[in-house]
């Protein structure tokens, strides 16, 4: 595809619901990133992925949250009983693999938890 | 850990004027920088960076930035606005020593007055 493409664009969940965030990466692109951005803030980084291999997860903010990407290409964010705090936007992005290579973003999936 | 700083929430500029936006880094090492512009409801798009070499950097849409070290800052520079400018600009900082994340900025909101 063109580009970083997440799925859904848009999420209601009622506290205590688990979701599933979706994130097609750039084609070829090794590297795969998870942020979180509340309203009002810059990204704040979640997690990495090397191909299949989850290399940092040092952001993630607790137990409830889960990334995987089995295949190297596809990641899903798993959120578990979901809380409030959690309505944020979800962004991937994808890059090269080479250490200076720009990161690309998608355009997000909104998380609202009621 | 790195960390970036952007000290205006807004900048106004009126079109056809100079546009700076204000970043400032922290980072253990020599810092790779990178600019991303938000639209509304879209992800974040990559403007440019500096990784090495000189300190003034081109990129997308006319935009340029001057890496100064001994100011530990990298400002985002338009030498004429144009409306379509009006967005949410992001500073971020990846310390070639650490981990791929990035570290971002609060954002600057930029509004270009006609």
């Amino acid at each position: 595809g063109a580009g970083v493409s997440q799925s859904p664009r848009y999420k209601v969940a009622k506290r205590g619901q688990d979701v599933a965030l979706r994130c097609d990466p750039i084609s070829g692109h090794v590297s795969l990133f998870w942020y979180q951005q509340a309203l009002g803030q810059g990204p704040e980084f979640l997690t990495y992925f090397q191909n299949e291999a989850q290399l940092d997860k040092s952001g993630l903010p607790s137990d409830r949250f889960f990334a995987e990407r089995p295949e190297g290409s596809v990641s899903t964010l798993k959120i578990q009983r979901t809380q409030q705090e959690d309505s944020a936007v979800y962004l991937c992005a994808s890059s090269f693999t080479s250490e200076d290579s720009e990161q690309f973003f998608g355009p997000g999936t909104r998380l609202t938890v009621l | 850990a790195q960390s970036v700083a952007q000290p205006e929430d807004q900048v106004n500029v009126a079109e056809g004027n100079p546009l700076t936006v204000k970043c400032t880094y922290s980072v253990s090492g020599n810092p790779y920088l990178f600019w991303y512009v938000q639209y509304p409801n879209r992800g974040l798009q990559f403007l440019l960076k500096y990784i090495t070499g000189d300190n003034l950097v081109k990129g997308s849409y006319g935009f340029e930035a001057e890496f100064n070290k001994s100011q530990t800052s990298f400002h985002l520079k338009k030498p004429s606005a144009l409306v379509s400018d009006s967005a949410l600009y992001f500073c971020a900082v990846r310390d070639p020593y650490g981990n791929n994340r990035l570290a971002f900025g609060k954002g600057n909101q930029v509004v270009v007055i006609p």
